[in-house]
């Protein structure tokens, strides 16, 4: 099975920084990588696909990036509505695996 | 616009069954892989279990094989999850999440219901 591992567990930053949150692959899944947003009380909703495609309806400020076994996710601009726990999740085999998490916070 | 309505769950003693739905609305069901994905309280995302387009493959996680089934039926929109022997463990909130983002058998999650809570109690 491919381990996902996302680092930090969680990050606080203000308004208007930038966020980066990693996801390491425990074997190469090439681009086969998503990123989700998960607000509380509600359903997982993408934002990245393929690594870097950002799914329709995301704002601009997310974006992604890596390839084989190393990913990124980077809010360019924190928001207060991206309050938020982030996932990753391959796509490359069976079984389909998401990361641990990274918990967003606001200063 | 894509909807997915799921249905189902509850509460059910320890070795018991219950059957979750998912009805489709909004896209062309028959043309993408369709999965089930769940959340124990507190807990992260967990992959239960996928089946292709056409229905004729399906693949699950190790913490459910030989006691859950996925299908669906493409003439009623509707993708199920059986679910039997149930364990306190298999508590959660259940997803039905839409592969995509293209049509076939690709696994992103492109849009997901509200959820339906499983709940496995004495």
């Amino acid at each position: 099975d491919i381990q996902m591992t996302q680092s930090p567990s969680s990050v606080s930053a203000s308004v208007g920084d930038r966020v980066t949150i990693t996801c390491r692959a425990s074997q190469g899944i090439s681009r086969r990588l998503a990123w989700y947003q998960q607000k509380l009380g509600e359903a997982p909703k993408l934002l990245i696909y393929y690594a870097s495609s950002l799914q329709s309806g995301v704002p601009s400020r997310f974006s992604g990036s890596g390839s084989g076994t190393d990913f990124t996710l980077t809010i360019s601009s924190l928001q207060p509505e991206d309050l938020a726990t982030y996932y990753c999740q391959q796509a490359d085999s069976f079984p389909l695996t998401f990361g641990g998490g990274t918990k967003v916070e606001i200063k | 616009e894509v909807q997915l309505l799921e249905s189902g769950g509850g509460l059910v003693q320890p070795g018991g069954s219950l059957r979750l739905s998912c009805a489709a609305f909004g896209f062309t069901f028959s043309t993408y892989a369709m999965n089930w994905v769940r959340q124990a309280p507190g807990k992260g995302l967990e992959w239960v279990s996928s089946v292709t387009y056409s229905g004729d493959s399906t693949n699950y996680a190790d913490s459910v094989k030989g006691r859950f089934t996925i299908f669906r039926d493409n003439s009623k929109n509707t993708l199920y999850l059986q679910m039997n022997s149930l364990r306190a463990e298999d508590t959660a909130i259940y997803y039905c999440a839409k592969g995509g983002p293209e049509s076939g058998n690709y696994y992103f999650h492109d849009f997901w219901g509200q959820g339906t809570l499983v709940t496995v109690s004495s």
